[in-house]
C-alpha cells in the first residue's frame, strides 16, 4: 500500500496563476484533510472532508477550493495564487471512528512557492 | 478558546530521557495526540490519550491529566534519529486536530 500520495512534490507559481494539488489514499479512510504549514509553525487546517460527498471549511479556507472526487481522492485548488500562499501543503486521511480520527496519516507534502 | 503551549526547543543528550510538556485550554476537549515531524518530512502519529494516565509504546510514553489540562511525551534511551519536532494537537468534537507550534528536540552526542 502506498498510503497517502500527493502530487506534485514541488511547484513554483507566479502571482495570479492557478493550480490543483492532488491527493489520494489507498487505506479506505473516510476522512481527508488539507493543511498548510508555514516555517516554524504548526499545521493549519484549510478544508476537510468527513466522508465522500461532503466538504467543510477549516481554519484558513480563503483563496482555496476543494473537491472530494471519490473516497480515495481529495484535491485542493488555488484559483489565483498569492505570495501569502507560499507554504508546504499536506494532505492527510483518517478513519472516522471515535479515537481513530485523531490518528491521521499524512502525505509527503507539496512545497509551493508563489512569486 | 483554544490555546496549546509547548516549549519551543528542548535539548537532551543521546541515551538520556527527555520529557516534552504540553498544556491546553479549550472547551470541548476530546483528547491529546502526539506527532513527530523530521525536518522536511511529514508528521507521523505517535500516540493518542483520551483518558487520564500513561500510554506506553516502546521507547515513547504519553501522559494526560484532564484535571490539570496537561500532558507530556516521554522519550527514553534517546537516539540521534529522535531529533525532530514534536506536536501535541488536541482533538475536538468534530474529529479535527488543532495544532500548536510544536517543540524542536535537539539531541547531542
Amino acid at each position: 500500500n502506498a498510503g497517502v500520495t500527493q502530487t506534485p512534490k514541488f511547484q513554483v507559481l507566479k502571482t495570479g496563476q492557478s493550480m490543483t494539488l492532488q491527493c489520494a489514499q489507498d487505506m479506505n479512510h473516510n476522512s481527508m484533510y488539507w493543511y498548510r504549514q508555514d516555517p516554524g509553525m504548526g499545521l493549519r487546517l484549510i478544508y476537510y472532508s468527513a466522508s465522500e460527498g461532503t466538504t467543510d471549511k477549516g481554519e484558513v479556507p480563503n483563496g482555496y477550493n476543494v473537491s472530494r472526487l471519490n473516497k480515495r481522492e481529495f484535491s485542493l485548488r488555488l484559483e489565483s495564487a498569492a505570495p501569502s500562499q507560499t507554504s508546504v501543503y499536506f494532505c492527510a486521511s483518517s478513519l472516522k471512528t471515535t479515537g481513530s480520527s485523531y490518528e491521521q496519516y499524512f502525505g509527503p507534502g507539496t512545497r509551493l512557492t508563489v512569486t | 478558546g483554544q490555546s496549546l503551549e509547548q516549549p519551543s526547543e528542548v535539548t537532551a543528550v543521546e541515551g538520556a530521557i527527555v520529557q516534552i510538556n504540553c498544556t491546553y485550554q479549550t472547551s470541548g476537549f476530546y483528547g491529546l495526540s502526539w506527532y513527530q515531524q523530521h525536518d522536511g518530512g511529514a508528521p507521523t502519529f505517535l500516540s493518542y490519550n483520551a483518558l487520564d494516565g500513561l500510554e506506553e509504546t516502546g521507547r515513547f510514553s504519553s501522559f494526560l491529566s484532564r484535571s490539570d489540562s496537561y500532558g507530556y511525551l516521554l522519550l527514553q534511551e534517546l537516539q540521534m534519529k529522535d531529533s525532530a519536532s514534536y506536536f501535541c494537537p488536541e482533538g475536538d468534537s468534530n474529529y479535527q486536530l488543532i495544532w500548536g507550534a510544536g517543540t524542536k528536540l535537539i539531541i547531542k552526542p
